[in-house]
C-alpha cells in the first residue's frame, strides 16, 4: 500500500480562525513533509520531519505550526493566516535517505477569505 | 546545489505520438532523480526514479526517462502519447545525504494531447 491520506480535501477559513489539516501513512516510512503549492507552479517544501523530529523548517511564518504524533500522523495547525496563503497543501512521505521517492497526498485545497 | 532545468512550459502533441519531456540536472555529487505527474486537482504521482542502477529507466503508464551524464539530462519519453496523459510533470533532483535532503523540483511542464 502506497498511499498517503489528507484531511479535509477542501478548507475554506477566515484569518481569525484556527484550524488544522491532518496527514496520514502506513507505509513504515520515518520521514513526512509538508509542501504549499500556488497554481501552475511547483510544489514549495515547508517542513521535514524525520524521525518524529522536525529537521527542516523553510522558514515558515510561524502562523504555520507543524506536529509529528508519531510515525505515521503529521499535522499542520493553521493560524491567523493571510489571503496568500491559500493554495493546495501536500503531505509526502519516505524512507529517511535520499535514493527513496517521495510518495504525495492528493492534498488539502486551502482558502483564506 | 542541485537543481533542475525543464525549457519550455507547455508542451502539445497528437495523440499517439511521441512525447518527448526535457530535464537537466545541476548537481555536484552523483544525484538521485525523479520525474512525478500531477493530474488536475490532484497530489504528485512517482512516474520514475534514477538511483544509479541503471542508465535507462522504465517506470509506469509506459514512461521511461535516459540518465545522460554526459549531456546533464534526464529527459521523459513514451513512445505514444495517450489523451490520459495531459497533465503536469515535474522533475526533482535530491542529494544522496539522509533526511535533510531535500527534493528540488524544476518549475514543471504541461503536457496537452491532441485528439
Amino acid at each position: 500500500d502506497t498511499e498517503v491520506t489528507q484531511t479535509p480535501k477542501h478548507l475554506v477559513m477566515g484569518m481569525t480562525n484556527k484550524k488544522s489539516l491532518k496527514c496520514e501513512q502506513h507505509m513504515g516510512h520515518r520521514a513526512m513533509y509538508w509542501y504549499k503549492q500556488k497554481a501552475k507552479k511547483p510544489p514549495e517544501l515547508m517542513f521535514v520531519y524525520s524521525y518524529e523530529k522536525l529537521s527542516i523548517n523553510e522558514s515558515v511564518p510561524s502562523r504555520f505550526s507543524p506536529e509529528c504524533p508519531n510515525s505515521s500522523l503529521l499535522n499542520l495547525h493553521l493560524h491567523a493566516l493571510q489571503p496568500e496563503d491559500s493554495a493546495l497543501y501536500l503531505c509526502a512521505s519516505s524512507q529517511p535517505s535520499g535514493r527513496f521517492e517521495q510518495y504525495f497526498g492528493p492534498g488539502t485545497r486551502l482558502t483564506v477569505t | 546545489a542541485q537543481s533542475v532545468t525543464q525549457l519550455g512550459s507547455h508542451v502539445s502533441v497528437s495523440e499517439g505520438a511521441l512525447v518527448l519531456l526535457r530535464c537537466n540536472y545541476s548537481s555536484s555529487v552523483p544525484p538521485y532523480l525523479f520525474w512525478y505527474v500531477q493530474y488536475p486537482n490532484q497530489g504528485l504521482q512517482l512516474l520514475l526514479k534514477y538511483t544509479s542502477a541503471a542508465t535507462l529507466v522504465k517506470g509506469i503508464n509506459g514512461f521511461e526517462a535516459e540518465f545522460k551524464k554526459s549531456e546533464t539530462s534526464f529527459h521523459l519519453t513514451k513512445p505514444s502519447a495517450h489523451m490520459s496523459d495531459a497533465a503536469e510533470y515535474f522533475c526533482a533532483v535530491r542529494r544522496s545525504t539522509g533526511a535533510n535532503s531535500k527534493l528540488t523540483f524544476g518549475k514543471g511542464i504541461t503536457l496537452s494531447v491532441r485528439p
